[in-house]
Parts: structure tokens; C-alpha cells; sequence
């Protein structure tokens, strides 16, 4: 079964430090996705990226956010300068599009951000 | 506005019996998906079951259907006999399509946190 998978698992850092969160989508997919989720609350879109550019972000994803493809297999997440409420669980996501054979948006494990 | 309503915080039910998550969303676009997602105290998103808005029949996927009433924009998750190993946070999604045809967007409910009581 293909599976979407992230590093780290967990990752703690000092408020205004930059922080890399990795996933490596499922490798025939085309549309990868980014999610937050606070403790206890629900599931918030960030980002989608189709065609080694971003389609759709939402309001939570400011200047400090990024993304990137950088070598056609890892899908990056950046946070320039942390704040404390920055601490989540990032989730990310692939899709094969609609010719992909399968409507499930597989979920990485998700990485457990703390900022102190 | 609110794409995904889930109105039920908590839910309990007793093992072996059935249990319907409600789910109702907002769209005025006619290609939609509807998704429904288990997340259990370990913080994984594991997918349950989909449906396209032009399925005629709603989705079934083991002890896990989905009652599709599109007129009344509800998409209700139903567990038939409920197992111990339910006992998760439940939450419902819709996929729209963007407008540039870039591909999707995910709208998550607040989701419903289900107990199963032996």
C-alpha cells in the first residue's frame, strides 16, 4: 500500500527559529497539500501545490510560510520565524487527481511542531 | 460561511450496536467529494470512505456507509456494529475544485469524537 511519509515525526524549537518539515508524497501523485491541526481543534487547510507552484493557501498561510518541491520527491513546508502559536500537528498530503484512479487524499503520520 | 458542519462534539454507543456522525456542507458548486477521516488518539489521519457528488449510490466501505442525501446536503457516516477500536475523533470533508483547475480544496469539519462503551 503507498503511503505518504514525513520527518520528523516530532520537532521542537525556539520561538523565531526557522523550521524545515519534510514529506515525501506518494510518487505518482500530482497534487500535495499541507494541513494544520492545533491540539483538540479541527483539521485547517494551508496550502495546495500542483505543477511545481502553489494552486490555493488560505489565510493562515503568510509571508512566514513556504513550500517547495525541491528535487521532484520531497514536498517541504518552511516557517521562517516560529511563534509560539505555530505549535501543531502538520499534516501532509497527496493526491493522484481525478485520472489517478483513487479519490482518497492519502495523509502523512504527521509532524508534532513545539514552539518554546 | 461554514463548508462542513459537524453538530455532534461527542457521541457514545454501545459495542456491537450502529451509530450515525452527521455531517451536513455548504456548496453551490455541483462537482464536490464528501470524505470522511478517523483520527484515534495516536494523531493519525486514516481515510474511511468517499463520495462523488454524481455517485447515484451511496458509498459503503465494510462496517463504514455514507447516507449521501444531496438535496438536503447531508452526508451522514453510519459504523454498523461497533467495535472497541472505534473509539476515535471522526471527521468529515469536502474536496471542491478550484477555479484555475489546479486542482482541490479540503474543507474539514470541527469533528465528532466517538466513544464505544463495552
Amino acid at each position: 500500500e503507498p503511503e505518504v511519509t514525513q520527518t520528523p515525526s516530532h520537532q521542537v524549537t525556539q520561538m523565531g527559529q526557522e523550521v524545515i518539515l519534510r514529506c515525501v508524497p506518494i510518487s505518482n501523485h500530482l497534487y500535495f497539500y499541507w494541513y494544520r491541526q492545533i491540539l483538540g481543534q479541527k483539521v485547517e487547510f494551508l496550502v495546495s501545490f500542483y505543477n511545481n507552484e502553489i494552486s490555493e493557501k488560505s489565510e493562515i498561510f503568510d509571508d512566514q510560510f513556504s513550500v517547495e518541491r525541491p528535487d521532484g520527491s520531497n514536498f517541504t513546508l518552511k516557517i521562517r520565524s516560529t511563534k509560539l502559536e505555530d505549535s501543531a500537528m502538520y499534516f501532509c498530503a497527496s493526491w493522484g487527481g481525478a485520472g489517478g484512479g483513487s479519490n482518497e487524499q492519502f495523509f502523512g503520520p504527521g509532524t508534532r511542531l513545539t514552539v518554546l | 460561511a461554514q463548508k462542513i458542519t459537524q453538530t455532534q462534539p461527542g457521541m457514545f454507543v454501545q459495542e456491537k450496536e450502529a451509530v450515525t456522525l452527521d455531517c451536513t456542507y455548504d456548496t453551490s458548486d455541483p462537482s464536490y467529494g464528501l470524505f470522511w477521516y478517523k483520527q484515534p488518539s495516536s494523531g493519525e489521519m486514516i481515510f474511511l470512505i468517499y463520495q462523488g457528488s454524481y455517485d447515484q449510490q451511496n458509498a459503503t466501505e465494510g462496517r463504514y456507509s455514507l447516507n449521501f442525501q444531496k438535496a438536503r446536503k447531508s452526508a451522514n457516516l453510519v459504523i454498523s456494529a461497533s467495535q472497541l477500536g472505534d473509539s476515535a475523533m471522526y471527521f468529515c470533508a469536502i474536496m471542491l475544485p478550484l477555479m484555475r483547475g489546479t486542482g482541490n480544496q479540503f474543507y474539514f469539519g470541527t469533528g465528532t469524537s466517538l466513544t464505544v462503551i463495552p
